[in-house]
């Protein structure tokens, strides 16, 4: 059973760099799309990227400019790194296992199965 | 880039069916997948692919496609169905991105 344990910096101040990494256990590292998504409190979810194996990356574009994922396959680790926070990036970070595939009369599936437990951030002077 | 529209609130009596819809050019090309979130906790991936349900969600959830409309069932709503319910996809615009639904809160009455 895979299983995803992130840890990483609760508190910020605004301008500091927020950085997350998440382990994976129990199942291969290759294959899968390694995401990162948050929930500002008492809202909804928002992708914020995500990275596979080879370390190929995609990038919410509302964030792009602040955001690093990156990956580290000989520990089964994937990291998350957001510059200059403000109050608006105060969310939970959660980590996820994406898969994508093709199905029939070509439609396409993509779905996140596994969960790490999330991370509550917050930025404050 | 594409976007996932659902209700914002949606209820249901005990035992009744429901279901929680969510719109979107990109679900022409991928199925959606739906997650349920309750409160404090991680979501959990509720329905994924055509219509399959991951390993101990229980049967009377399912999940249909037409269009650009994907829907959430419910059949038999119980009190522990009660929670916020999100879609997503990848956008089928080409740009690799990923979308969500604002998400829909279910009350089960």
């Amino acid at each position: 059973q895979v299983q995803l344990q992130q840890w990483g910096a609760g508190l910020l101040k605004p301008s500091e760099t927020l950085s997350l990494t998440c382990a994976v256990y129990g199942g291969s590292f290759s294959g899968y799309y390694w995401s990162w998504i948050r929930q500002p409190p008492g809202k909804g979810l928002e992708w914020i990227g995500e990275i596979n194996h080879s370390g190929s990356t995609n990038y919410n574009p509302s964030l792009k400019s602040r955001v690093t994922i990156s990956v580290d396959t000989s520990k089964n680790q994937f990291s998350l790194k957001l510059s200059s926070v403000t109050a608006a990036d105060t969310a939970v970070y959660y980590c996820a296992r994406a898969a994508e595939g093709s199905g029939s009369y070509f439609y396409y599936y993509y779905y996140m199965d596994v969960w790490g437990k999330g991370t509550t951030v917050t930025v404050s002077s | 880039s594409s976007e996932l529209t659902q209700d914002p609130a949606v209820s249901v009596a005990l035992g009744q069916t429901v279901r929680i819809t969510c719109q979107g050019d990109s679900l022409r090309s991928y199925y959606a997948s739906w997650y349920q979130q309750k409160p404090g906790q991680a979501p959990v991936l509720v329905i994924y692919g055509k219509n399959n349900r991951p390993s101990g969600i229980p049967d009377r959830f399912s999940g249909s496609s037409s269009g650009n409309t994907a829907s959430l069932t419910i059949t038999g709503a119980q009190a522990e169905d009660e929670a916020d319910y999100y879609c997503n996809s990848r956008d089928s615009s080409g740009n690799h991105h990923v979308v969500f639904g604002g998400g829909t809160k279910l009350t089960v009455l």
